[in-house]
């Protein structure tokens, strides 16, 4: 099956820009998610890339994607404490309509 | 507004019962999900189901079933509760029919067993 791989934490100052980084195995993923869990909430759909593309831009969120190397970064631009949350990464596998997740990044915004 | 209901917020049950937990979704989707959330583990999925009495294994499945009656709901059975499955428990649909199929969250089941 596909492994996942996210670092566990991240600290950012409020108004700096935070950086969050997925590595996937599965070549054949055509729908890379990021998915947004405040606490004690389930899982919110945050933005999302189809693998023919290299970057996608939604307001202060800008996603890059590097098929070559399995790579899939979410920025947050202008981070605030609101964006304080658990974010997971998704792939969806070639195979159909399973997603694997991620062990999620834990996003700390601090003053 | 779309939405996926679990039965649930927190169960407290002992070792050895039998649970059920409960999914509703409103949304006519055909897949329906089981996944666990565990610390540093992230989600990690259970059972999946595509169409009604159809299921699959996900990649834990060992110690739980599903039942799939009817297209709206999705249970999950913890045949004899375990204290190893104390955890988070979050049930997820989509539509098998869209290309992009964004799963929709219910809010969790947090089980604990004693």
């Amino acid at each position: 099956g596909e492994d996942v791989e996210q670092s566990l934490f991240l600290s950012v100052r409020e108004g700096d820009s935070s950086v969050i980084n997925c590595t996937y195995t599965d070549s054949s993923s055509t729908y890379l998610y990021w998915y947004k869990q405040e606490p004690g909430a389930g899982l919110q759909l945050l933005t999302y890339i189809f693998s023919n593309m290299d970057m996608k831009q939604d307001q202060r969120l800008t996603v890059l994607l590097n098929k070559k190397d399995k790579h899939l970064s979410l920025r947050i631009a202008d981070t605030q404490t609101g964006d304080s949350a658990i974010y997971f990464c998704a792939p969806r596998g070639g195979g159909g309509n399973k997603l694997t997740f991620g062990t999620g990044t834990q996003l700390k915004v601090e003053l | 507004d779309v939405k996926v209901t679990q039965s649930s917020r927190y169960l407290v049950k002992r070792t050895g019962e039998k649970v059920f937990l409960e999914c509703v979704q409103d949304m006519d989707h055909e897949n329906m999900f089981w996944y666990r959330q565990d610390p540093g583990l992230g989600l990690r999925l259970i059972y999946f189901s595509y169409d009604v009495k159809m299921k699959e294994k996900g990649d834990i499945p060992e110690g739980y079933s599903v039942s799939r009656e009817k297209k709206e709901r999705f249970s999950l059975i913890l045949e004899s509760a375990s204290t190893n499955q104390t955890s988070m428990y979050l049930c997820a649909s989509s539509s098998r029919a869209r290309l992009n199929t964004e799963a929709f969250f219910g809010q969790g089941t947090r089980l604990t067993v004693v």
